[in-house]
């Protein structure tokens, strides 16, 4: 298994601009979550899915932010419009249940100017 | 992935010397914990796990420890080595209807050669 997947690996924009982050988990997860990483704050839940469906989108930051899970092997994390506090790096994971470990994938890094 | 915090704490330890790592987590209805470790550039990678029902578990090379009591978790790293150098973080997962888990700051580990 390739693990979980994330593009792309880098993503660079002018404020303004929309973002959309992709991720494929690992075959048979059914459990993902987007997370982002900053300085600042660490690693903070954004949301998550049980079998493609959203249970906690209460680290969603504002109305900016939206993802979307349309089957079991690919979830969205857009951003429209982007702003500069945006940055960061941006994580899927994905796991068996949400009672058990997580997959992370590499990540994406967002820089927003 | 490597954006943590620039004031994490940090754990210098001599090459072949036991590692503590040390974690206060933060709600007591946690009952589930794991041990991740983040290298530069990477996503945080799973290392170890614990259930509230234990207070040991041993891996290789890693221990984790919980006091539930004080609300304590620590990491215990055998024979550390150069490859262990890395962030690690504690996360707690409570079931709040659904699960949710809550990543720490961070301790940012060297080891010496």
């Amino acid at each position: 298994d390739a693990g979980v997947i994330q593009s792309p690996r880098h993503e660079v924009t002018e404020m303004g601009q929309e973002v959309t982050l992709r991720c494929k988990p690992i075959s048979g997860h059914n459990s993902l979550f987007w997370y982002r990483q900053t300085m600042m704050r660490g690693l903070e839940l954004l949301i998550y899915f049980n079998n493609n469906v959203p249970i906690d989108d209460s680290g969603m930051p504002e109305d900016r932010f939206s993802a979307k899970m349309p089957n079991a092997s690919f979830s969205t994390l857009k951003i429209q419009p982007s702003e500069p506090r945006d940055s960061a790096v941006y994580f899927c994971a994905s796991s068996s249940g949400t009672g058990f470990g997580y997959t992370f994938g590499s990540g994406t890094r967002l820089t927003v100017v | 992935g490597e954006s943590v915090g620039l004031h994490l704490p940090t754990l210098s330890v001599q090459e072949g010397d036991n590692s503590i790592i040390n974690c206060a987590y933060s709600n007591s209805a946690s009952d589930y914990f794991i041990w991740y470790k983040q290298e530069s550039g990477k996503g945080p990678q799973f290392i170890i796990d614990i259930r509230s029902n234990m207070d040991k578990r041993q891996g290789q090379r890693v221990t984790v420890l919980l006091n539930k009591t004080v609300k304590h978790l620590s990491l215990q790293i055998a024979a550390t080595q150069p490859g262990d150098s890395a962030v690690y973080f504690c996360a707690e997962t409570l079931n709040t209807g659904g699960f949710k888990t809550i990543f720490g700051a961070g301790t940012r580990l060297f080891v010496k050669a």
